[in-house]
């Protein structure tokens, strides 16, 4: 089958950095993509992977391996606004495989 | 230019009535998709349209739930004889497709749908 396993909730401090994990198992991959999700809000895109590697835009990064099936978004200097639900999810031949998403929650 | 518009943004239905959603997808997107978000929960995919090919309806629930896009541009969901279980968001996405690849998906804001 096909499965995405990201942590249900992680908890961080403002100013500080954060990365939310995600593996996958997919039958076919055409790219990683991380969104955020605001509470009462449709998910934005964040980023998109396809090669091994680490992507960087401004205060979030992301990596990809596709070896190991796993991806991470790594978030720096955390402001309150970054308080949201983060979905991975796996381009498998057309169609998006979404994981649950992370709840990320930032103390000041 | 315009996003993915949705509408309507809030619709309350009593049990065992029609409902129909709307979505208008960003000219140009050849792919549209349509989810199902329940509280907390992550997106579920409900079906997906490309182009002129047969549409993908894999993640329909049951045979109460039905799609079309019209002229490859708007699209109506439509669901029958509703039930309490089909209160959650639905949401419309749309991207462009290189080949057989869809790029990132722009999401509309999403329908509430309660039934009482």
């Amino acid at each position: 089958g096909q499965n995405i396993d990201q942590p249900t909730e992680m908890t961080a401090t403002e100013g500080a950095i954060v990365q939310i994990n995600c593996t996958y198992q997919t039958s076919g991959f055409n790219g990683l993509f991380w969104y955020q999700q605001h509470a009462g809000e449709a998910p934005t895109f964040l980023s998109y992977n396809v090669l091994d590697g680490l992507e960087e835009k401004g205060r979030f990064s992301s990596f990809l391996s596709r070896s190991k099936g796993y991806s991470y978004l790594l978030l720096k200097e955390l402001q309150m606004k970054d308080s949201a639900s983060y979905l991975c999810a796996v381009m498998s031949n057309y169609q998006l495989i979404w994981g649950a998403g992370t709840k990320l929650i930032i103390k000041p | 230019g315009a996003g993915v518009s949705q509408s309507p943004s809030n619709k309350v239905t009593e049990k065992g009535k029609d409902v129909e959603l709307r979505c208008d997808p960003i000219s140009g997107h050849t792919a549209l998709y349509w989810y199902r978000q329940s509280l907390g929960q992550g997106l579920e995919f409900l079906i997906y349209f490309q182009g002129n090919s047969a549409p993908d309806k894999s993640g329909l629930p049951s045979d109460r739930f039905s799609a079309e896009r019209t002229g490859g541009s708007v699209s109506t969901l439509t669901i029958q004889r509703t039930q309490q279980e089909d209160s959650a968001v639905y949401l419309c996405a749309s991207s462009l497709v290189a080949g057989q690849v869809p790029y990132e998906q722009y999401f509309g804001p999403g329908t509430r749908l309660t039934v009482t």
